[in-house]
């Protein structure tokens, strides 16, 4: 069965700082991976995705995310934190055979201090 | 706006009360998904349509929930005799159909409250 495990609930970070956030998946086929990012009382917003292509996938806001097989990660970076980034996470792996259904991993929020 | 729009955003009603969601998915999208999303937990898919086809339902909607999308457009997501534990946000989603192996795209969803 296709999972994911995001490692921390909540990260917190002083702006201008890098931001890791963790992500661990389990599948048994080469799986399509996502992060979303939801702001407070906004909808999810696709940061990246990963199908199979590049291993090292940029998204939007200077995020990137880095595909290892060998390790079944798929951690989300970015060099240096904005406020703006301040919110709630999830990286989500794509069930194979369910016609695009998506598991989500339980959200790591980020704090961003000034 | 061509996103995902829901309807309404907030909904409070008393226990054992009905209630009744709306998503308009994006207009060309043949695929519409309904997640739900319950306090520091991540979505969790409820059920998805092709078209007008419902075509799989997560064990997690129970005899009281049902999904429609009569003419494979807008959706309607009811509750009946709505309990406590319904408390939630409502997600929809949309994406165009088969062949494509990208994103799901959101909308704002619509937050129950149930007293």
């Amino acid at each position: 069965a296709q999972s994911v495990t995001q490692l921390d609930s909540h990260v917190s970070v002083s702006e201008g700082t890098p931001v890791l956030l963790r992500c661990n998946y389990s599948s048994s086929y080469s799986p399509s991976l996502f992060w979303y990012v939801q702001h407070p009382n906004k909808g999810l917003q696709l940061l990246l995705k990963y199908t199979s292509a590049a291993t090292l996938v940029k998204g939007i806001n200077g995020f990137e995310a880095e595909f290892k097989k060998s390790e079944t990660s798929f951690h989300l970076t970015k060099p240096s934190a904005h406020m703006s980034d301040a919110a709630e996470y999830f990286c989500v792996v794509s069930l194979i055979g369910s016609q695009g259904n998506l598991i989500f991993g339980k959200g790591t929020k980020l704090s961003v201090k000034p | 706006d061509t996103g995902v729009s829901q309807d309404p955003r907030h909904k409070i009603t008393k226990r054992g009360q009905n209630v009744t969601f709306r998503c308009d998915p994006i207009s060309e999208h043949n695929r519409l998904y309904w997640y739900r999303q319950t306090l520091g937990q991540g979505p969790e898919f409820l059920t998805y349509f092709q078209n007008e086809a419902q075509l799989e339902k997560s064990r997690l909607l129970s005899d009281r929930f049902s999904a429609e999308r009569p003419k494979g457009s807008f959706s309607t997501l009811e509750i009946q005799r709505t309990e406590q534990g319904d408390s939630a946000m409502y997600l929809c989603a949309s994406r165009p159909g088969q062949g494509y192996t990208g994103e799901l795209f959101f909308g704002e969803g619509s937050r129950l409250t149930v007293l």
